[in-house]
């Protein structure tokens, strides 16, 4: 059964750092893309990042570009999300989500964690 | 910034059908852009009904399909069931931007 947990939300203050990770099981990790979604409360679904299987290609949406930095571990079965430089508007429930062999076949997701930004 | 479109609400009646739409402020869409659709309740994570435009998951009900209509992409759902009622929202794929969601359509089922 494949199984995408996420873990490492909370709340941090406007400026600080979290780093999110998912563990991935019952799949082989390493064939796959993987993705972060995030959902703001009350508010619609937001693609956020990408990264390739082998963790050669990392897209970026344009509002965390520059400060939020996908990567992976293979060895591990383990998606991060570096986040940096916090804002409030980007309090949300973030998701992890594999691609399945198709161009977005966001197949699997995790039950998101909630990260809140605030003072 | 690339603009995705869905009705924001829709009212239909259980048993009857009802189509989604889906389109995007560049233009046509085509089977290029992979049009992707999700259906989600309160509290849960999205779950996954058609990608690439119209291919369904083992999990997907029969009642629902999606298709390219007139430019934009859709979803039908035939004989609906009062369990459908939840938000949809479609993703579309863009070259160097992976994937823009739609803001998502409101279903009623009354």
């Amino acid at each position: 059964e494949v199984q995408l947990v996420e873990s490492g939300g909370g709340l941090v203050q406007p400026g600080g750092s979290l780093r999110l990770s998912c563990a991935a099981s019952g799949f082989t990790f390493s064939n796959y893309e993987m993705n972060w979604v995030r959902q703001a409360p009350g508010k619609g679904l937001e693609w956020v990042s990408y990264i390739s299987s082998s963790s050669s290609t990392k897209d970026y949406a344009d509002s965390v570009k520059g400060r939020f930095t996908i990567s992976r571990d293979n060895a591990k079965n383990l998606l991060y999300l570096q986040m940096n430089s916090l804002r409030a508007e980007d309090t949300a429930v973030y998701y992890c989500v594999r691609e399945g062999t198709t161009i977005l076949n966001f197949d699997y997701w995790g039950q998101g964690t909630l990260v809140t930004v605030s003072s | 910034q690339t603009v995705v479109t869905q009705e924001p609400s829709l009212t239909v009646s259980p048993g009857g059908t009802v189509t989604l739409t889906c389109a995007s402020s560049t233009g046509a869409l085509t089977g290029g852009y992979f049009p992707t659709w999700f259906q989600q309740k309160p509290g849960q994570a999205p779950r996954p009904l058609i990608y690439s435009t119209s291919n369904k998951h083992s999990w997907t009900p029969a009642r629902f399909s999606g298709s390219l209509v007139g430019g934009k992409a859709a979803l039908t759902l035939s004989g609906v069931q009062p369990e459908d009622e939840a938000e949809y929202y479609c993703l579309i794929y863009y070259d160097g931007a992976r994937g823009v969601f739609g803001g998502g359509t409101k279903l009623t089922v009354l």
